[in-house]
């Protein structure tokens, strides 16, 4: 069984660039999360996708936006890029289990550089 | 709204030693919780979790948590460190059966160092 990948491994951008940021899901699962953990800090929710539509969203601006395609793979994009994104971007894949909090597996991440 | 203290920034443990990692957190309904174990540059892996039922759970490479609700704790142990459990622990509460969402919120982590 493929567990969740994630790619690249590493990114730096300048600020104001734009960034796109690729998660492929484990196998069978349908709804993918993304987090942001920056240096010294616990992963902080961005949004979820569950069968291509957005599924809750965390207090991330705008230009924190996402995709998901019919496989299930995401993609996370970055507009206007500012130093303080910097930080580690994970993807955790899920299946609905019937109510209450998927358990949502990790990838390794991406970490991105913002200079 | 959800949230998770994880009162201690380090501890440092002897090989061979029991560690406890402790985990508090704040939910207005029975919630669901995780532990997940962070070694540098990786990913996060699930080491637990509880839903429901034994408030004593099991998780892999030996670790156990507790589930107190009277303490809203979530408490994680080993009865005997190995070298390898150095890493960082993060506790992680999401909506129970009877909540909204499906948002993991996460404490700030406590970093384990093994003492050899």
């Amino acid at each position: 069984e493929t567990g969740v990948t994630q790619s690249p491994t590493h990114l730096i951008k300048t600020r104001g660039q734009q960034v796109t940021l690729r998660c492929s899901s484990q196998s069978g699962h349908n709804t993918v999360s993304w987090y942001q953990q920056a240096l010294g800090q616990g992963p902080q929710f961005i949004f979820q996708y569950y069968r291509e539509e957005e599924n809750g969203r965390g207090n991330f601006p705008p230009r924190f936006s996402g995709l998901q395609f019919p496989n299930y793979s995401s993609e996370l994009n970055v507009n206007a890029l500012e130093l303080d994104d910097s930080a580690l971007y994970l993807c955790a894949s899920s299946k609905p289990a019937g109510g209450g909090t998927d358990t949502q597996y990790f990838g390794p991440g991406t970490r991105l550089t913002v200079l | 709204a959800q949230s998770v203290t994880q009162p201690d920034i380090h501890i440092t443990v002897s090989e061979g030693a029991s560690l406890e990692l402790r985990c508090n957190y704040s939910y207005g309904a029975t919630p669901y919780l995780f532990w997940y174990v962070q070694s540098p540059g990786q990913g996060l892996q699930l080491l637990l979790k509880y839903f429901s039922g034994d408030t004593l759970v099991q998780g892999i490479k030996g670790f156990e948590a507790e589930f107190k609700r009277s303490q809203s704790s979530f408490n994680l142990r080993k009865p005997s460190v190995h070298w390898s459990d150095a890493a960082e622990y993060f506790c992680a509460v999401g909506p129970g059966l009877k909540g909204g969402g499906n948002k993991l919120t996460f404490g700030t982590g406590t970093q384990l160092k093994v003492e050899l």
